[in-house]
């Protein structure tokens, strides 16, 4: 069965600094990967995704990802944080076969400034 | 367009009670699913749907009952609400492109309490 951990459950950084945020996956086969962000009181956003190809993918507001087939990751990253992407971040891996996704426990940002 | 709703968004019970959330999707999708949200849990898949009749368990399942008698439709049923099944609820559907599943997107969730 496929898991997935998300070892930070809490990162704080700086307005304009860089943001990484780490996700191992275990799953037994190329699994489908994504990365999700939710604000207070929301529903998810889908940030980006991953089912082959090109390993650095691009989402949206400006983050990316990249699958590392080597290290079980698929860390997210963004060049500069804006106050506004203070937000929960959650990490998922889906099966190939219906679809079903396993999330991370999530990683709540803060950008202080 | 209105993607996934949910109905109702709060709702408060009391131990023993019953109650249906409703799921509804204007996107044609194949797929449902109804998931959990507890702190410090990420979210839990409790039953999803494959399509228009077929429901399947998920990870936490024992409580609940599901149903998908129309394809934009999936019903959450709780018969006999206990504390331990307040949480945030949320809906979410997908598609196939072919062969290719695609990413969930989601409703914007149910806050329910049970006291």
């Amino acid at each position: 069965a496929q898991s997935v951990t998300q070892p930070d459950i809490h990162i704080t950084v700086s307005e304009g600094a860089s943001l990484e945020l780490r996700c191992n996956y275990s799953y037994g086969a190329t699994p489908y990967l994504f990365w999700y962000v939710q604000s207070p009181g929301q529903g998810l956003q889908l940030l980006l995704k991953y089912f082959s190809g090109d390993t650095l993918v691009q989402g949206i507001k400006g983050f990316e990802a990249e699958f590392k087939r080597s290290q079980s990751s698929f860390n997210l990253r963004k060049p500069s944080v804006h106050w506004s992407d203070a937000a929960e971040y959650f990490c998922a891996v889906g099966d190939r076969g219906f679809q079903k996704l396993v999330f991370g426990t999530g990683t709540r940002l803060l950008v202080s400034p | 367009n209105a993607g996934v709703t949910q109905t109702p968004k709060f709702r408060v019970l009391k131990t023993g009670q019953s109650m249906t959330l409703l799921c509804a999707q204007d996107m044609n999708h194949e797929y449902m699913y109804w998931y959990r949200q507890d702190p410090g849990m990420g979210l839990r898949l409790i039953h999803y749907s494959v399509g228009e009749g077929t429901t399947a368990k998920g990870e936490v399942p024992d409580g609940y009952n599901v149903s998908r008698l129309k394809k934009q439709n999936f019903l959450l049923g709780l018969e006999s609400a206990a504390p331990s099944q307040t949480s945030v609820y949320f809906c979410a559907s997908s598609y196939l492109t072919g062969t290719t599943h695609n990413e969930q997107f989601f409703g914007p969730g149910t806050r329910l309490t049970v006291l």
